[in-house]
């Protein structure tokens, strides 16, 4: 099946440094990714969508700014987390749907754990 | 916009017996899917079971099935048998069915209902 692959798992930063997360599908081709925050025992919510080639659209609210998203190729969108503050401390999850495949699920990446101290 | 409504913040059942998690929601549109998650401690976000809104049937998976009440924008997960592994948080989901624009195969979650399991 669909494998979306998402690194690192866990992540500690000094607060004003910046992160980088790697969304990656394997095994498929992902025109669009997007980026979704969690926090402890609540929704996901939806910070942004990743387009190959494009600019990224994010959701009213989100900094462009201190969330970074680039989307170079069809298999790898990256968060950047910029001059990282403990609020940004979270669960970072990437979700990926095939290109050529018509109504496509979403494949979900396992999650990234960000903790700035 | 979309919303995603689950009024039961945490369920509890025992286990081998049924339970029932509700979910409504508010779209414009007439077409698009449901989807149920499943996300136990691990994080890991799994597909429970999904439903396309144009299909009048429920759809079923093994001990999974919904309530699905197009007019009432109702749809609600029974989970037959409930095993120890059922336990986990669960989020209702909604995703248009356009195919244009860039954001398209975008999920709109619930709040999420966590579900724990008694032996």
């Amino acid at each position: 099946g669909a494998v979306v692959s998402q690194h690192p798992s866990r992540v500690i930063c000094k607060s004003g440094t910046s992160v980088k997360i790697e969304c990656r599908s394997l095994d498929f081709q992902a025109t669009t990714m997007f980026w979704y925050r969690q926090f402890p025992k609540q929704s996901l919510m939806l910070m942004a969508t990743s387009n190959e080639g494009s600019k990224a659209t994010y959701e009213q609210g989100v900094e462009k700014d201190k969330f970074l998203i680039n989307h170079a190729s069809l298999t790898l969108s990256t968060l950047t987390v910029t001059s990282a503050h403990p609020e940004d401390s979270s669960f970072y999850i990437c979700s990926a749907r095939a290109s050529l495949v018509y109504n496509s699920p979403l494949h979900f990446g396992n999650g990234t754990r960000l903790t700035v101290t | 916009a979309q919303t995603v409504t689950q009024s039961q913040p945490e369920m509890s059942v025992q286990e081998a017996e049924t339970v029932t998690l509700s979910c409504t929601y508010d779209t414009s549109e007439s077409d698009y899917y449901l989807f149920w998650y499943k996300q136990p401690p691990s994080r890991q976000m799994i597909l429970v079971i999904r439903q396309e809104a144009y299909k009048q049937q429920n759809a079923t998976e093994n001990r999974f099935s919904v309530n699905f009440q197009k007019a009432a924008k109702s749809f609600s997960l029974k989970i037959s048998d409930s095993q120890l592994g059922d336990a986990a948080m669960y989020f209702c989901a909604y995703r248009s069915a356009d195919a244009g624009g860039t954001s398209y195969g975008k999920l709109t979650f619930g709040q999420g209902t966590i579900l724990t399991v008694h032996p």
